[in-house]
């Protein structure tokens, strides 16, 4: 089991609709979670964060976590052409004395205009 | 404020060579994490530095090491390379506060032939 998994996709909405992107990870002692977007070509760059269950709200943009099922969500309101990118889950996990940083292999969101 | 800086872009090495890549973070930041992004593996950490102590490290073989200078700037340093070791490997910079919360630089690509 990987430790933090993505639906590789392509994940494709029309314009306007909600995109609806799901991580689930393994060390249930994980404590922070973190939305990367990446576009083709270019470097991750972080979009939000979240530490507690619930939702966490920022614009377009909503986080989910749940801890006790162990999986956390990005929802994009009212999606636009511009989204369409690559979202990266990153997920800190304690390792041996470390935080470890790790990160799904990304889900690819398609907005169709 | 200047963004993440990595030099150089790209690179292409052979096999058995050795190659340093190098990173300036973002003024003030104190942690530089190591990426190597590949299509079928996504995006794997390989080691943070800290305050030039090596903080935090991946599962990366030890032709893989790193060093951090006293002004933050870190340089990556591969040896012995194999074809396997193309990627994209990419430089992170963070406060070091906040384990996840991390600015990424452009990135160099690395072609080993």
């Amino acid at each position: 089991q990987k430790e933090v998994e993505q639906n590789s996709g392509p994940l494709s909405v029309p314009e306007g609709a909600i995109a609806s992107l799901n991580c689930t990870y393994s060390d249930r002692g994980s404590q922070s979670f973190f939305w990367y977007r990446q576009y083709s070509g270019k470097s991750p760059e972080l979009i939000m964060f979240i530490y507690s269950n619930g939702d966490k709200e920022d614009g377009r943009f909503t986080a989910q976590l749940n801890k006790a099922s162990q999986y956390v969500s990005l929802l994009i309101r009212d999606s636009q052409p511009s989204d369409s990118a690559t979202y990266l889950c990153a997920v800190i996990m304690n390792s041996g004395g470390y935080q470890k940083v790790t990160f799904g292999t990304g889900t690819k969101l398609q907005v169709i205009p | 404020k200047a963004g993440v800086t990595q030099t150089p872009r790209y690179l292409i090495k052979t096999r058995g060579q050795q190659v340093t890549l190098s990173c300036s973070p973002i003024s003030g930041h104190r942690s530089v994490s190591w990426y190597q992004q590949t299509p079928g593996q996504g995006l794997q950490f390989l080691f943070e530095y800290f305050s030039e102590t090596q903080r935090n490290k991946g599962n990366f073989p030890g032709r893989f090491s790193g060093r951090q200078f006293s002004n933050s700037r870190s340089e990556m340093n591969v040896s012995t390379l194999e074809l396997g070791d193309s990627a994209l490997y990419l430089c992170a910079s963070g406060s070091g506060l906040a384990a996840g919360e991390q600015f990424f630089g452009p990135g160099t690509r690395l072609t080993v032939l």
